[in-house]
């Protein structure tokens, strides 16, 4: 079975540092494309990043320069690292497969990112 | 950046009712459109593709259409199920944007 599962959200201050994983299993990610979108509570989606099969990256403007999207083949998982965050950021954080055009579209459970002192 | 509006923001249905949904665009984005379930608690599904294609294993009740800056998707003989909140995103231009949802309530 396909799937992705998304970790390393939780609490952090104002200012800190947080590194999300999804980990894929059943398929390669280095095969796809892949996005991290999110959602802050109450409001709608944000897509953050994507990162391509030939490693090519985009970023949302709220998140340039802050954020790093990458991807380690042999553990077959991609990351956000996500520096220097504030209150803006708090948000459940998705990892998704083929998020736009056509594939094989998946959806990771997602990973809830707190913001606070 | 490329402004992605729906309307309505919200719209109220009953079981077996046939609702559209709206995507404009502040700028042409030829057809490189998608459209998103959302409940709460849920990941996001992926519905349709490309302005009008539908993603693998959604049911045909959901049709897209539109190209350049306007766009819609249809929902047919609505079931309990399909109460939700729907998303469009462009995928023209970076950076990608969402519309702001069309939250879809039973009536």
């Amino acid at each position: 079975e396909e799937q992705m599962v998304e970790s390393g959200g939780g609490l952090v201050q104002p200012g800190g540092s947080l590194r999300l994983s999804c980990a894929a299993s059943g398929f390669t990610v280095s095969r796809f494309y892949m996005s991290w979108v999110r959602q802050a509570p109450g409001k709608g989606l944000e897509w953050v990043s994507v990162i391509y099969v030939d490693d090519n990256i985009y970023y949302a403007d709220s998140v340039r320069g802050r954020f790093t999207i990458s991807r380690e083949n042999s553990e077959n998982t991609v990351y956000l690292q996500m520096n220097s965050l504030s209150a803006g950021d708090t948000a459940v954080y998705y990892c998704a497969r083929d998020l736009s055009w056509g594939g094989h579209p998946l959806w990771g459970q997602g990973t809830l990112v707190t913001v606070s002192s | 950046d490329i402004q992605m509006t729906q309307s309505p923001s919200s719209l109220s249905a009953s079981v077996g009712d046939r609702v559209t949904i709206t995507c404009r665009a502040s700028q042409g984005i030829r057809n490189s459109l998608a459209w998103f379930q959302k409940t709460p608690g849920k990941a996001p599904k992926s519905l349709i593709f490309d302005g009008s294609n539908l993603q693998g294993g959604v049911p045909s009740k959901f049709s897209g259409s539109g190209s350049g800056t306007d766009f819609t998707l249809t929902i047919s003989s609505l079931q309990p199920e399909d109460f939700a909140t729907y998303y469009c995103l462009q995928y023209s231009t970076y950076p990608w944007t969402f519309g702001q949802g069309t939250k879809l309530e039973i009536k």
